[in-house]
């Protein structure tokens, strides 16, 4: 199976607030990283967070590990429809970044 | 700005001919990273190189296909004798060191194969 895992697809309303999880399976990975894909562009990073971290918050954007269960979430609040975008989860355990298919945000006006 | 440049950005191909895809790193970055997405699915590694070196090609199908960075000049990604299947993005990052370290992506080359 993968090692990374998400979700494919979430709809939500603007304004709302977006939950989007990520499973993964080495916990020798120093730092996890959210990466956004907007459509026909590369990659940008979103945010990371060091492993002994368990929540980490800037502005709009809060990431939760909960390492026992190598579960990590991007809490994105108040939606916007420039948030619609593929939001890719990674962990990095040894020379290269392992991520996971990616979940598909939409945000409806 | 000097960030990851891959190019080109859309390449076109026959059956049975080559590709050669191009990464210039951020300045001053000496590792970089190909990755390869394929359609709806998420990226996949392929290979980590370093200045003149191979470090990990664990993720490289053994025939085919082909990278280098030379001490001068950009990463090359070379893929032989082309199939359909090889159609996708390819994604190019660079760190300016190797492991836990933050990975700028250039914006990809979408090969097609016709």
């Amino acid at each position: 199976g993968e090692d990374v895992e998400q979700s494919l697809f979430l709809s939500v309303r603007e304004g709302d607030s977006s939950v989007i999880n990520c499973t993964y399976t080495d916990s020798s990975s120093t730092y996890l990283y959210w990466y956004k894909q907007e459509p026909g562009a590369g990659l940008q990073l979103l945010t990371y967070i060091f492993s002994n971290m368990d929540m980490k918050q800037d502005q709009r954007l809060t990431v939760l590990l909960n390492k026992k269960d190598k579960h990590l979430s991007l809490r994105i609040a108040d939606t916007q429809t420039g948030d619609s975008a593929i939001y890719f989860c990674a962990e990095s355990p040894n020379n290269d970044m392992r991520f996971g298919a990616g979940t598909r945000l939409t945000v409806k006006p | 700005n000097a960030g990851v440049m891959q190019n080109p950005r859309h390449l076109v191909r026959r059956r049975g001919q080559e590709a050669r895809l191009r990464c210039s790193p951020v300045k001053g970055h000496s590792h970089v990273y190909w990755y390869r997405q394929l359609p709806e699915e998420g990226l996949k590694f392929m290979v980590y190189l370093q200045k003149e070196n191979i470090i990990d090609e664990s993720g490289m199908p053994k025939e085919r296909f082909s990278a280098e960075f030379p001490k001068e000049g950009p990463s090359i990604l070379r893929i032989q004798q082309v199939v359909r299947g090889d159609s996708a993005a390819y994604f190019c990052a660079s760190s300016p060191q190797g492991g836990d370290t933050e990975a700028f992506f250039g914006q990809g080359t979408r090969l097609t194969v016709v």
